[in-house]
């Protein structure tokens, strides 16, 4: 069954580093999300992504946040200077089409020091 | 703007008992509802869905019906097995066209006990 998958698992990073976030969505999809979930707390939706740009962003994807679709199977999220509150599991999705289901991938878990 | 709000956990069972997971939504238009599972260290799945009122989504035991009268969606099992230990969270998903972001609720820890 084909699946969304996300690198690294675990990133550790400095505070000011950039990092970037890598997805693979599924290959036949069209709308490509990114979520995150602070430690034990809620799933928080960040942007959404269509037709090679942003379709949606939350007040937290504030201009440190980037997202590109650099060729026809990644979607990467980057955080230009990340900051100690950036930690947190980060969740890509994608979805086909009109549907209403949205597949998610297994997280980076994202660790600024 | 929507909302999802779902009871506080833990939950602690012991094994064949009965689940619920309360429910309830906040939304403008008709959303679709979800319940997504994570089982520890791994990501988020989908774990059944409505896409309107009264359908009954189900999945491996569980079940939630859509009531739009009560704005609830509340997860069902008839009997917890230890590999239900998860934490769940209901999710609605509202907008036209394929724009569709996911608003989760706060997650609430099962855990099944022997």
């Amino acid at each position: 069954e084909p699946e969304v998958t996300q690198t690294p698992s675990h990133q550790v990073t400095q505070m000011g580093q950039e990092v970037i976030l890598r997805c693979v969505p599924i290959s036949n999809h069209l709308y490509f999300y990114w979520y995150r979930q602070i430690l034990g707390q809620k799933v928080e939706f960040l942007v959404s992504f269509y037709n090679n740009e942003i379709s949606e962003k939350s007040e937290i994807f504030d201009d440190q946040f980037s997202v590109e679709r650099p060729d026809g199977s990644n979607f990467t999220l980057k955080i230009r200077s990340t900051k100690l509150e950036d930690s947190a599991m980060y969740f890509c999705a994608s979805k086909y089409g009109t549907s209403y289901e949205q597949y998610f991938g297994p997280g980076t878990r994202l660790t600024v020091t | 703007g929507n909302s999802v709000t779902q009871m506080e956990g833990p939950v602690t069972l012991s094994e064949e008992a009965f689940l619920t997971i309360n429910c309830t939504y906040t939304a403008t238009g008709y959303p679709s509802l979800f319940w997504y599972v994570q089982y520890p260290g791994e990501g988020l799945q989908l774990l059944l869905k409505a896409t309107k009122a009264d359908d009954k989504g189900s999945n491996k035991g569980f079940e939630a019906t859509y009531r739009k009268e009560t704005t609830s969606f509340h997860l069902e099992k008839g009997s917890v097995q230890v590999s239900d230990s998860a934490v769940y969270f209901c999710a609605l998903s509202e907008g036209k066209g394929g724009y569709q972001k996911v608003t989760f609720g706060t997650g609430t820890k099962l855990q099944v006990i022997p």
